[in-house]
């Protein structure tokens, strides 16, 4: 157990909707970080977080949004749903930016199926 | 240019012997730090173990050790006596501090142990 947690595991919804992915991280970690893995993109890098603020972006579309609250939760919101949005929606978490060996540590991911 | 080459797609070995998975990086950072991560197929991600580009010894866990290679930019992680448990996908990943601590992940290794 990683001590990040991920909610829902696995969530199926219709295309055009909007879903909402949950993380808290691990006790004392101030960054965030979202992935996403696709059969045919592999691990892609979202967005990180860090104690509040956005500190890198990465592929990330315009419909996916996302914040970390003053608690430290993440949220990943993803909206307009389409189906090649289907894929293990990654959230992770270290303790922050500046250190070398800042191990991120993953939740156990969120299955999106979207039909 | 990759980050992170892992150019085996596919590896096998025999139970209770070792294997090597390849990875290669690319970096003008002079300080990163080496990752590597275990995704069985229930999807998760598991940190197995790290090395920092300062590091001077190979680091090791358990029966885990990374094989670093500096001047060929090479963290070929080493597996000894493989289990059956060992079958997953391997991902090699690399942090550089330059440019604000992401990470950037390999596609991956499937290893397959063979009873």
């Amino acid at each position: 157990d990683s001590g990040v947690t991920q909610t829902p595991k696995h969530l199926i919804t219709a295309t055009g909707q909007r879903v909402t992915l949950r993380c808290s991280p691990r006790s004392g970690d101030l960054s965030v970080y979202w992935y996403q893995q696709s059969l045919d993109q592999g691990l892609q890098f979202l967005i990180q977080y860090y104690n509040g603020e956005e500190r890198a972006k990465g592929n990330i579309l315009e419909r996916f949004s996302a914040q970390q609250f003053p608690d430290l939760h993440s949220e990943l919101n993803l909206s307009s749903l389409e189906l090649g949005d289907s894929a293990l929606y990654f959230c992770a978490s270290s303790v922050g930016i500046g250190a070398r060996g800042n191990t991120i540590y993953f939740g156990e991911g969120s299955w999106l199926t979207v039909v | 240019a990759q980050k992170i080459t892992q150019t085996q797609p596919g590896m096998f070995v025999q139970e209770k012997e070792a294997v090597t998975l390849d990875c290669t990086y690319d970096t003008s950072d002079p300080s990163y730090g080496l990752f590597w991560y275990k995704q069985p197929s229930s999807g998760e991600m598991i940190f197995l173990i790290y090395q920092g580009s300062y590091d001077q010894q190979n680091a090791t866990e358990g029966r885990y050790s990374l094989n670093f290679q500096k001047a060929r930019k090479s963290a070929n992680l080493v597996i000894s006596a493989s289990q059956l448990g060992d079958s997953a996908m391997y991902f090699c990943a690399m942090r550089e501090l330059a440019t604000g601590n992401q990470f950037y992940f390999g596609t991956g290794t499937s290893l397959t142990v063979i009873p």
